[in-house]
């Protein structure tokens, strides 16, 4: 099962604004990951985070890999249409397989 | 190379069938994963290759479960006496080495089980 807690399930926001979403572990990890998944296709991955406290860009996505290694964040900055999808976090710990949170499922009306 | 492609892209059986998934990985990469992904959830890890030996397969969710990757480049994943519990997608990913910048997924392959 899920180890990883990914909140919100969902966000209905309005084109422009800005986005949150965070997960939680109860394990430590030594990489975070986030992807975004389109209906019908694979996970596609966003951003890689290495080190605790790493703060990473990717356009207007920005993620943090927690202090505790436990947590991570992704914010996503003057959302646009297209960012509509589900939003994965992922997490790689010592014995190196993955494991994936629930989901943000993201509308973003324009 | 267009990625990792998955063969076929849906798949409905009835009830008590086996059935067989293909994963074609990108050629340079060693690595082969296999995901489950149920409605609502993420992918659920289930087992991955290293060239052609299976390394971790103990999460496998039951003995009907297995996969192959004879020569260290295709693989199949395969369901006997399929339920309808086991609808869902099921993804491949492939990468060179552990870390997980470097997984690609495949779009998956979906199972309906009537």
């Amino acid at each position: 099962g899920q180890q990883l807690n990914q909140s919100p399930q969902s966000m209905f926001i309005q084109e422009g604004e800005d986005v949150s979403m965070n997960c939680t572990s109860s394990s430590i990890f030594n990489t975070w990951l986030w992807y975004k998944q389109d209906p019908g296709e694979g996970p596609v991955l966003l951003i890689a985070l290495y080190k605790a406290g790493e703060l990473t860009s990717n356009g207007r996505l920005t993620a943090q890999f927690g202090i505790t290694r436990k947590d991570s964040f992704l914010n996503i900055s003057a959302s646009i249409p297209s960012d509509v999808g589900i939003y994965f976090c992922a997490g790689q710990g010592e014995n190196n397989d993955m494991r994936f949170g629930a989901g943000t499922r993201l509308t973003v009306k324009p | 190379d267009t990625g990792v492609s998955q063969d076929p892209r849906h798949k409905i059986t009835k009830r008590g069938q086996n059935v067989t998934f293909r994963c074609d990985p990108i050629s340079e990469h060693n690595r082969l994963y296999w995901y489950r992904q149920t409605l609502g959830q993420g992918p659920e890890f289930l087992t991955y290759f290293q060239n052609e030996a299976q390394l971790e397969k103990s999460r496998l969710l039951s003995d009907r479960f297995s996969a192959e990757r004879p020569k260290g480049s295709f693989s199949t994943l395969e369901i006997q006496r399929t339920e309808q519990g086991d609808s869902a997608m099921y993804l491949c990913a492939s990468s060179l080495g552990y870390r997980g910048y470097g997984y690609t997924f495949g779009s998956g392959t979906r199972l309906t089980v009537v």
